[in-house]
């Protein structure tokens, strides 16, 4: 069984650019969430989504992050414009449902860099 | 003050000695603590999960939750140059967010 995949694996982009990155959860996971670890400081939770609802986007630290999932398979984060705190890595993670035994497999993670 | 605090290291010790990882937190709300290991370039890899005050032990691992006191620790047994690499405290308090400590490096030495 396929593990969540995340692409690209890197990105370096330029101020004010616009970048997209996908997240493929593990087949029939209808939990996904986005986290993100700046230099430094911890993983951060971003936002969770049920299917292609969005449950919670406590995280998610202002309007220049748009997150989908249409259809509720793969997810996209999409930053524009992107600003120079936005580098870091942003994991993609999945779970067969929400309850306190349930186990978020993560993906690789994306590595933004915004020059 | 941050909510789960945990020792960066970087750790270095030589094959074969037993490790000792911890979290502090301070948020009496969380109820669900796990130990991540991540290893260079990958994601976070499960390795230990207890919601419960006391001890679990899986092979070589051995996580403890001290609740009263707001501390959990992970423990590596005979610990093998394939244990290196950074070990990551989670805990939530419903039933999906992940609270993130910043992560320990540990380095085993042969």
């Amino acid at each position: 069984e396929a593990g969540v995949t995340q692409f690209p694996s890197h990105s370096v982009i330029e101020k004010g650019q616009t970048v997209t990155l996908r997240c493929d959860p593990i087949s029939g996971h209808d939990n996904l969430y986005w986290y993100r670890r700046v230099m430094g400081k911890e993983i951060k939770f971003l936002l969770h989504f049920v299917k292609e609802s969005k449950q919670d986007e406590s995280g998610m630290p202002n309007n220049r992050f748009l997150a989908e999932r249409t259809g509720g398979t793969y997810s996209t984060l999409k930053v524009q414009p992107a600003e120079l705190e936005d580098s870091g890595v942003y994991f993609c993670a999945s779970s067969l449902m929400v309850r306190k035994g349930e186990t978020q497999y993560f993906g690789p993670g994306t590595r933004l860099l915004v020059l | 003050q941050k909510e789960v605090e945990q020792d960066p290291g970087p750790l270095s010790v030589p094959e074969g000695a037993i490790v000792s990882l911890n979290c502090t937190y301070s948020n009496s709300a969380f109820q669900y603590f796990m130990w991540y290991r991540q290893y260079s370039r990958k994601g976070p890899e499960l390795l230990m999960y207890t919601y419960s005050s006391g001890n679990k032990e899986d092979g070589r691992f051995t996580a403890q939750v001290d609740k009263s006191s707001k501390y959990i620790s992970l423990f590596i047994r005979d610990s093998q140059p394939s244990d290196s690499a950074t070990y990551l405290c989670a805990m939530k308090a419903g039933s999906y967010q992940l609270t993130f400590g910043k992560g320990t490096k540990l380095s085993v030495i042969p």
